[in-house]
């Protein structure tokens, strides 16, 4: 089945414990991205990866870091949370193609406390 | 700056029409996106225009007017079903995407 998977799914955790959330693809997808989700704000894109090693800055990018060693794997790097990143956050993937769909995974709700 | 509106919340009657509006205002312009989010789901894509004109598939439709910077979703024969979040999206170009903060619809029967 082809899919976005996320995890963890719920994470609870303390001012500056440094945490990562995993985001892996089974679609061959060359492009990935991640999405914080807050009331009122909608969705905001934090990094995106066109290929592997290429990584660019969406609008919210402080205090995040990701990588793309792997073409499947995306993953999300908190180095020290504070609690306004608590959110829930979106992985997405997509095609090069000209309409590229993005298929999101499931969710991270992460509270920093 | 770049900015998307679209309405916070609308309500309309099983077996109606709705339309939500979406404007926008990006410093380049690669294509505007429909996604559909249910309550503590994730968004899936329902629509994609680059070009002006509608796009329809099935109950969906999506318009675009590049010119004035304006789209609209239309939803026909509305199902209990389709109460969601509308996110209207642009990609200002080199695969960024902006997100509107949505429109809540709420179908009642």
């Amino acid at each position: 089945e082809a899919q976005v998977t996320q995890n963890p799914r719920y994470l609870i955790t303390v001012t500056g414990k440094k945490l990562t959330v995993t985001c892996s693809q089974n679609m061959n997808h060359e492009y990935m991205s991640w999405y914080r989700q807050d009331p009122g704000l909608g969705l905001r894109q934090i990094y995106y990866s066109m290929n592997v090693e290429v990584t660019d800055k969406g609008d919210v990018p402080e205090g995040y870091k990701v990588s793309r060693k792997e073409k499947r794997n995306f993953p999300l790097i908190l180095e020290s949370p504070s609690p306004n990143q608590t959110s829930l956050y979106f992985c997405a993937s997509s095609s090069a193609g000209l309409t590229y769909e993005q298929y999101f995974g499931p969710g991270t709700r992460l509270t920093v406390t | 700056g770049q900015n998307i509106d679209q309405p916070t919340e609308m309500t309309a009657t099983e077996g109606a029409i709705v339309q939500i509006n979406c404007t926008y205002q990006t410093s380049g312009f690669n294509g505007l996106f429909w996604y559909q989010q249910h309550a503590g789901e994730a968004p899936t894509f329902l629509s994609y225009n680059v070009l002006d004109g509608l796009e329809e598939k099935g109950r969906f439709s999506s318009f675009l007017s590049r010119s004035k910077g304006y789209s609209y979703l239309l939803l026909k024969e509305l199902q209990m079903k389709d109460s969601a979040s509308y996110l209207c999206a642009v990609s200002p170009g080199s695969r960024k995407l902006i997100f509107g903060q949505g429109t809540e619809l709420s179908v009642k029967p």
